[in-house]
Formats: structure tokens, C-alpha cells, sequence
């Protein structure tokens, strides 16, 4: 149990669905991270919140939509989602993001399907 | 870009000391160098974190060289349950460079 909890933990979905991943944290943290793990690749960092303001966007696609209406709370918004984005998402939170060391604590994960 | 790069598996019988070694040659002077645990099903889990030379924590060592392009994870008497993937993350600005991990399985 690391203080970092992601529903649902298991997702199938068709391209034409919406749907929505929870992530929310109990270690007062103020930093939140997505990450897509796919099968044999490194842990793609999707989005950065800092104190509720989104501090980075690495070129993910418009059908990713996050939301983070508190420093406890992290959303991601799915819809026409493709078959590759079938994978793992993860939520991580820090005490406070930036370019100094900041442990992540990571969630279980939302394993994601898309048919 | 600070990419990390590491080896795709390795085994080890319990009891060895293992070590798991991470390049990272373009690493820059402010970053920090991570390492994570990731069980099947979970996500990953903070084991250590370094920036230079040599740091010691209940479950692990790391050793980070002078220049800093590679660092090494030490785990001291592994046993069944270390069984696991090993990611390297460097910490680069506002940017998380995790390597493709390390396949740990410990043989009894």
C-alpha cells in the first residue's frame, strides 16, 4: 500500500467509448503524475500537475484529457481511444515536482484494453 | 536527452549479492539517479536514489562514479522474493527517463 490508489484497476473498452481513470493519494502530496507502461518499453511520463497546474504535456494525444480538480484528486479522460493504447496506466504523486529529486510513490495501476 | 539504457534480464541464485548497472552517459549536472522495483500487477516502487559516488539504504546500495554516465544497484543476499523488474530513472528537469528495465529472477 503505498498511499496512491487507481480505479478501476482493470478497463476494456471499444474505440468509440468514453471512459475515465481515478488516481487519488492520502500523502498530502502536491505533485501528480500519468505514465503509459507498455509491453517492452520504458515508462512514458504522459502528464505533469503541480499544485493543481498541469506543468507538462509530452506530445500526448487530444483523446488523453486530463483533469486534476485538487492536489489529491488525478483524472484521465479517454475517448477514441486505438488499439495501441492499450496498456498500463499509472499514477505516481510526489511531495513537490520540479527539476530537484522528488520520490515518486506509484499506484497499481489501471490496466487498460481497447477493442 | 538523458536516456538510460540497461540489461533486459538476469538471474541469481539466493543468497548472491547482485549488481544491476544502469548507463546513462548524457546525464546532466542537476540530475538524480532513481532506481524502482515493479512487481507484476503493481507499479512501481522507490528503492534508492543517488547523485554521487556512493549511497547505503536498508535494502540496497548504489554506487554512481565520478563521471556519473552509468550507476550501479547492489542488492546484498537476494532471495526468492527480489524477483522482479529493475528501472533506472533519471531525473532531468521536469522530465522522468526510465529505462526499459532490468528482469531480475532469483533462482533457489
Amino acid at each position: 500500500e503505498t498511499g496512491v490508489t487507481q480505479t478501476p484497476r482493470h478497463l476494456v473498452m471499444g474505440m468509440t467509448n468514453k471512459k475515465s481513470l481515478k488516481c487519488e493519494q492520502h500523502l498530502g502530496h502536491n505533485a501528480m503524475y500519468w505514465y503509459k507502461q507498455s509491453a517492452k518499453k520504458p515508462l512514458e511520463l504522459m502528464f505533469v500537475y503541480n499544485f493543481k497546474e498541469q506543468t507538462e504535456n509530452n506530445s500526448v494525444p487530444s483523446r488523453f484529457s486530463p483533469e486534476c480538480p485538487n492536489s489529491s484528486h488525478l483524472f484521465l479522460h479517454l475517448h477514441t481511444l486505438q488499439p495501441e493504447d492499450s496498456a498500463l496506466y499509472l499514477c505516481a504523486s510526489s511531495q513537490e515536482g520540479g527539476p530537484r529529486s522528488d520520490t515518486q510513490y506509484f499506484g497499481p495501476g489501471t490496466r487498460l484494453t481497447v477493442l | 536527452l538523458a536516456k538510460t539504457t540497461q540489461p533486459i534480464s538476469m538471474d541469481s541464485y539466493e543468497g548472491q549479492e547482485v549488481n544491476i548497472t544502469c548507463s546513462h552517459n548524457n546525464i546532466a549536472t542537476n540530475d538524480y539517479i532513481t532506481w524502482y522495483q515493479q512487481f507484476p500487477s503493481q507499479g512501481p516502487r522507490f528503492i534508492i536514489q543517488g547523485y554521487k559516488t556512493k549511497v547505503t539504504n536498508e535494502v540496497a546500495s548504489l554506487f554512481i562514479p565520478a563521471d556519473r554516465k552509468s550507476s550501479t544497484l547492489s542488492l546484498p543476499r537476494v532471495s526468492l522474493s527480489d524477483t522482479a523488474v529493475y528501472y533506472c530513472l533519471v531525473e532531468s528537469g521536469n522530465q522522468f527517463y526510465f529505462g526499459t528495465g532490468t528482469s531480475l529472477t532469483v533462482i533457489p
